[in-house]
């Protein structure tokens, strides 16, 4: 089973910041399938990114997802209010796995 | 718009059964395959199992492989996880997830529902 390790687990930035936000695989990901998802408090996750640079549909450009093979990253270029969420990457390669999260808070 | 309603959720003991049931609406029902993802209270995501557009191909988590049985009817447009021999670890918000393709491999999950909290306590 390949593991994800996001980091940090908390990120604390200002609305206007750019946030990094990091998921390192055990393992490379076949094909780079590799996706993120956003996460609001009571609500389902919604799908950011695929194939680890991506856009699904009516997602704002200022996310970006980048990396390949064990190293991937979420960049969201200038945070807006309610890009504050938990963030998930997810590899979907082999199997189905996810990691464990990165809390993004307003400092 | 694609629309995922998960129902069945609920309080059971331990070593009791539940059926979760998730009816879709908003797309073409028999061309994806669908997964169940649980969230335990104030923790990540775990992804349980995937049947694909058939129902040809079925694949589990080994946490609930032997105790899980996912299903679908095309015709109902509704697919199901029945759930037996709970254990408390089994409680968790369960989603039901549309995959970006119809078999039960190399997709993501680009739809989700709202979840149903399934409890398992004596």
């Amino acid at each position: 089973e390949i593991v994800l390790t996001q980091s940090p687990g908390t990120l604390s930035l200002s609305p206007g910041e750019r946030a990094t936000l990091s998921c390192r695989a055990s393992q490379s990901v076949a094909g780079n399938y590799l996706a993120w998802y956003q996460q609001k408090p009571g609500q389902a996750p919604w799908l950011l990114i695929f194939g680890a640079s991506s856009r699904a549909t009516g997602i704002p450009d200022r996310f970006s997802g980048s990396g390949s093979g064990t190293d991937f990253t979420l960049t969201i270029s200038r945070l807006e209010p309610e890009d504050f969420a938990v963030y998930f990457c997810q590899q979907y390669g082999s199997s189905i796995t996810f990691g464990q999260g990165t809390r993004l808070e307003i400092k | 718009e694609v629309q995922l309603v998960e129902s069945g959720g609920g309080l059971v003991q331990p070593g009791g059964s539940l059926r979760l049931s998730c009816a879709a609406s908003g797309l073409t029902f028999s061309k994806n395959a669908l997964s169940w993802v649980r969230q335990a209270p104030g923790t990540g995501l775990e992804w349980v199992s995937i049947i694909s557009d058939d129902a040809t191909y079925t694949r589990y988590a080994g946490s609930v492989k032997g105790r899980f049985t996912i299903s679908r009817d095309n015709s109902k447009n509704t697919v199901f996880l029945e759930m037996n021999s709970l254990r408390v670890e089994d409680t968790a918000v369960y989603y039901c997830a549309k995959s970006s393709g119809s078999g039960v491999g190399k997709d993501y999950l680009d739809s989700w529902g709202q979840g149903a909290l399934v409890t398992v306590s004596s």
